[in-house]
Protein backbone atom coordinates (compact mmCIF):
# COMPACT_ATOMS: atom_id res chain seq x y z
CA UNK A 1 0.00 0.00 0.00
CA UNK A 2 1.79 3.54 -0.94
CA UNK A 3 2.11 5.69 1.93
CA UNK A 4 3.39 9.36 1.42
CA UNK A 5 5.37 11.35 3.82
CA UNK A 6 6.43 14.61 4.17
CA UNK A 7 8.83 15.72 6.56
CA UNK A 8 8.79 18.27 8.45
CA UNK A 9 5.17 19.18 9.64
CA UNK A 10 6.17 22.73 10.11
CA UNK A 11 8.62 25.12 9.36
CA UNK A 12 9.34 28.55 10.12
CA UNK A 13 11.94 30.24 8.30
CA UNK A 14 13.34 34.17 8.08
CA UNK A 15 12.90 35.70 4.49
CA UNK A 16 15.63 35.29 2.06
CA UNK A 17 16.55 32.15 3.27
CA UNK A 18 16.54 28.78 0.81
CA UNK A 19 14.67 26.11 2.05
CA UNK A 20 13.83 21.68 1.11
CA UNK A 21 10.70 20.45 1.96
CA UNK A 22 10.72 16.59 1.93
CA UNK A 23 8.64 13.94 0.80
CA UNK A 24 9.03 10.21 0.47
CA UNK A 25 6.80 7.36 -0.38
CA UNK A 26 7.08 3.83 -0.06
CA UNK A 27 6.68 2.29 -2.90
CA UNK A 28 8.48 3.13 -6.47
CA UNK A 29 6.39 2.06 -8.91
CA UNK A 30 4.39 5.74 -9.61
CA UNK A 31 3.56 6.98 -13.00
CA UNK A 32 4.76 11.00 -11.49
CA UNK A 33 5.02 13.12 -8.50
CA UNK A 34 2.74 16.79 -7.80
CA UNK A 35 3.74 19.29 -5.81
CA UNK A 36 0.63 21.48 -4.56
CA UNK A 37 0.14 24.47 -2.42
CA UNK A 38 -2.77 25.28 0.08
CA UNK A 39 -3.51 28.18 1.38
CA UNK A 40 -5.52 28.68 4.50
CA UNK A 41 -9.22 28.12 3.46
CA UNK A 42 -8.92 27.63 -0.03
CA UNK A 43 -8.03 24.92 -2.51
CA UNK A 44 -4.85 23.26 -3.49
CA UNK A 45 -2.55 25.00 -6.39
CA UNK A 46 -0.72 22.91 -8.68
CA UNK A 47 3.06 24.02 -8.78
CA UNK A 48 5.21 21.42 -10.38
CA UNK A 49 4.56 17.85 -11.89
CA UNK A 50 7.41 15.22 -12.24
CA UNK A 51 6.97 12.33 -14.73
CA UNK A 52 8.31 9.40 -13.75
CA UNK A 53 11.09 9.16 -16.27
CA UNK A 54 12.16 12.45 -15.26
CA UNK A 55 14.46 13.95 -12.79
CA UNK A 56 13.35 17.09 -11.92
CA UNK A 57 11.38 20.37 -12.83
CA UNK A 58 11.69 24.04 -12.66
CA UNK A 59 9.48 27.33 -12.43
CA UNK A 60 10.93 30.20 -11.03
CA UNK A 61 12.44 30.06 -7.71
CA UNK A 62 10.87 26.39 -7.46
CA UNK A 63 12.68 23.76 -8.36
CA UNK A 64 11.31 19.98 -7.30
CA UNK A 65 13.06 16.61 -7.91
CA UNK A 66 12.41 13.41 -8.14
CA UNK A 67 14.39 9.80 -7.03
CA UNK A 68 12.15 7.10 -7.67
CA UNK A 69 14.33 4.49 -6.44
CA UNK A 70 15.10 5.61 -2.63
CA UNK A 71 11.04 6.93 -3.20
CA UNK A 72 11.94 10.55 -2.49
CA UNK A 73 11.21 14.08 -3.75
CA UNK A 74 12.09 17.53 -2.81
CA UNK A 75 10.75 20.81 -3.46
CA UNK A 76 13.66 23.50 -2.93
CA UNK A 77 12.53 27.35 -2.79
CA UNK A 78 15.14 29.79 -3.42
CA UNK A 79 14.91 33.37 -1.85
CA UNK A 80 11.96 32.55 0.45
CA UNK A 81 9.47 35.38 0.45
CA UNK A 82 6.23 35.94 3.18
CA UNK A 83 4.27 35.24 0.37
CA UNK A 84 5.34 31.60 0.02
CA UNK A 85 3.44 30.91 3.40
CA UNK A 86 1.52 28.29 2.78
CA UNK A 87 1.01 24.06 3.01
CA UNK A 88 2.94 22.47 0.45
CA UNK A 89 1.72 19.06 -0.49
CA UNK A 90 2.72 16.67 -2.28
CA UNK A 91 0.84 13.45 -4.08
CA UNK A 92 2.03 10.65 -6.00
CA UNK A 93 0.05 9.00 -8.36
CA UNK A 94 0.35 5.38 -8.77
CA UNK A 95 -0.63 3.18 -11.71
CA UNK A 96 -4.55 3.96 -11.83
CA UNK A 97 -5.60 7.71 -11.70
CA UNK A 98 -5.90 7.30 -7.71
CA UNK A 99 -3.60 10.53 -5.93
CA UNK A 100 -1.88 9.47 -2.96
CA UNK A 101 -0.75 12.84 -0.86
CA UNK A 102 1.03 13.24 2.06
CA UNK A 103 -0.28 15.41 4.99
CA UNK A 104 1.61 17.82 4.05
CA UNK A 105 4.26 20.96 5.52
CA UNK A 106 2.96 24.09 7.10
CA UNK A 107 5.63 26.53 6.16
CA UNK A 108 5.79 30.43 7.39
CA UNK A 109 8.24 33.10 5.79
CA UNK A 110 8.87 35.96 8.72
CA UNK A 111 9.35 39.33 7.16
CA UNK B 1 -11.39 32.09 -17.61
CA UNK B 2 -13.39 30.01 -15.33
CA UNK B 3 -11.52 28.09 -12.99
CA UNK B 4 -13.60 24.70 -11.28
CA UNK B 5 -16.27 26.08 -9.13
CA UNK B 6 -17.89 24.03 -6.54
CA UNK B 7 -20.99 24.82 -4.59
CA UNK B 8 -22.80 25.00 -1.83
CA UNK B 9 -18.90 26.35 -0.19
CA UNK B 10 -20.87 25.88 3.26
CA UNK B 11 -23.37 23.25 4.15
CA UNK B 12 -24.67 22.67 7.69
CA UNK B 13 -26.97 19.50 8.01
CA UNK B 14 -28.24 17.08 10.73
CA UNK B 15 -27.37 14.01 10.85
CA UNK B 16 -29.43 11.70 8.84
CA UNK B 17 -29.95 14.26 5.93
CA UNK B 18 -29.00 13.55 2.41
CA UNK B 19 -26.69 16.03 1.23
CA UNK B 20 -25.39 16.57 -2.85
CA UNK B 21 -22.36 18.98 -3.78
CA UNK B 22 -21.72 20.11 -6.80
CA UNK B 23 -18.30 20.34 -8.66
CA UNK B 24 -18.40 22.67 -12.14
CA UNK B 25 -14.91 21.88 -13.61
CA UNK B 26 -12.80 23.95 -16.01
CA UNK B 27 -14.31 23.82 -19.54
CA UNK B 28 -12.87 20.93 -21.82
CA UNK B 29 -11.51 19.40 -18.89
CA UNK B 30 -11.87 15.78 -19.61
CA UNK B 31 -10.92 14.38 -16.29
CA UNK B 32 -12.66 15.05 -12.91
CA UNK B 33 -11.33 13.91 -9.12
CA UNK B 34 -13.33 14.35 -5.69
CA UNK B 35 -10.78 14.36 -2.92
CA UNK B 36 -11.92 14.76 1.06
CA UNK B 37 -10.07 16.63 3.06
CA UNK B 38 -10.68 15.87 7.09
CA UNK B 39 -9.52 18.35 9.91
CA UNK B 40 -5.79 17.52 10.52
CA UNK B 41 -5.50 15.07 8.21
CA UNK B 42 -4.59 14.65 4.52
CA UNK B 43 -6.09 14.70 1.25
CA UNK B 44 -7.85 11.56 0.51
CA UNK B 45 -9.07 10.50 -2.67
CA UNK B 46 -13.14 9.46 -3.45
CA UNK B 47 -13.18 9.12 -7.11
CA UNK B 48 -12.25 9.96 -10.43
CA UNK B 49 -14.05 10.14 -13.61
CA UNK B 50 -12.83 10.25 -17.14
CA UNK B 51 -15.45 11.76 -19.13
CA UNK B 52 -18.72 10.45 -17.69
CA UNK B 53 -17.12 6.85 -16.30
CA UNK B 54 -15.87 6.38 -13.31
CA UNK B 55 -12.90 3.82 -13.77
CA UNK B 56 -11.62 4.20 -9.93
CA UNK B 57 -14.58 4.23 -7.39
CA UNK B 58 -12.18 2.59 -4.92
CA UNK B 59 -11.92 5.45 -2.76
CA UNK B 60 -15.79 6.19 -1.41
CA UNK B 61 -16.07 5.29 2.02
CA UNK B 62 -19.33 3.64 2.00
CA UNK B 63 -22.31 2.80 -0.01
CA UNK B 64 -23.80 6.03 1.38
CA UNK B 65 -21.36 7.79 -0.71
CA UNK B 66 -21.80 7.88 -5.00
CA UNK B 67 -20.64 10.40 -7.56
CA UNK B 68 -21.95 10.60 -11.15
CA UNK B 69 -21.33 13.03 -14.08
CA UNK B 70 -22.93 14.17 -16.64
CA UNK B 71 -22.54 15.61 -20.64
CA UNK B 72 -18.67 15.31 -19.29
CA UNK B 73 -19.02 18.27 -17.39
CA UNK B 74 -20.69 18.83 -14.07
CA UNK B 75 -20.29 16.41 -11.54
CA UNK B 76 -22.15 15.91 -8.15
CA UNK B 77 -21.23 14.07 -4.69
CA UNK B 78 -24.01 12.80 -3.09
CA UNK B 79 -24.04 11.57 0.37
CA UNK B 80 -26.92 9.97 1.95
CA UNK B 81 -27.94 9.62 5.69
CA UNK B 82 -25.32 11.38 6.30
CA UNK B 83 -23.30 10.50 10.08
CA UNK B 84 -20.73 13.15 12.03
CA UNK B 85 -17.48 11.52 10.51
CA UNK B 86 -18.73 12.97 7.40
CA UNK B 87 -17.65 16.56 8.38
CA UNK B 88 -15.09 17.58 6.40
CA UNK B 89 -13.88 20.04 3.39
CA UNK B 90 -15.04 17.84 -0.01
CA UNK B 91 -12.57 19.18 -3.02
CA UNK B 92 -12.94 19.22 -6.38
CA UNK B 93 -9.98 18.95 -8.91
CA UNK B 94 -10.47 18.66 -12.84
CA UNK B 95 -7.64 18.01 -15.65
CA UNK B 96 -7.06 18.15 -19.19
CA UNK B 97 -6.54 14.43 -19.42
CA UNK B 98 -2.83 12.66 -19.98
CA UNK B 99 0.64 13.52 -20.23
CA UNK B 100 2.11 15.82 -18.09
CA UNK B 101 0.46 19.28 -18.73
CA UNK B 102 -2.14 17.35 -19.29
CA UNK B 103 -2.48 15.82 -15.80
CA UNK B 104 -1.95 19.04 -13.86
CA UNK B 105 -4.90 19.13 -11.29
CA UNK B 106 -6.98 22.65 -10.92
CA UNK B 107 -8.72 22.81 -8.13
CA UNK B 108 -12.10 24.58 -7.12
CA UNK B 109 -12.12 26.01 -3.39
CA UNK B 110 -14.37 23.44 -1.97
CA UNK B 111 -17.12 22.63 0.45
CA UNK B 112 -17.04 22.73 3.98
CA UNK B 113 -19.88 19.98 5.17
CA UNK B 114 -20.58 20.12 8.80
CA UNK B 115 -22.76 17.20 10.16
CA UNK B 116 -24.28 18.31 13.37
Amino acid sequence: KQEVTQIPAALSVPEGENLVLNCSFTDSAIYNLQWFRQDPGKGLTSLLLIQSSQREQTSGRLNASLDKSSGRSTLYIAASQPGDSATYLCAVRAGTYKYIFGTGTRLKVLA
Amino acid sequence: GAGVSQSPSNKVTEKGKDVELRCDPISGHTALYWYRQSLGQGLEFLIYFQGNSAPDKSGLPSDRFSAERTGGSVSTLTIQRTQQEDSAVYLCASSLGAGRVGETQYFGPGTRLLVL
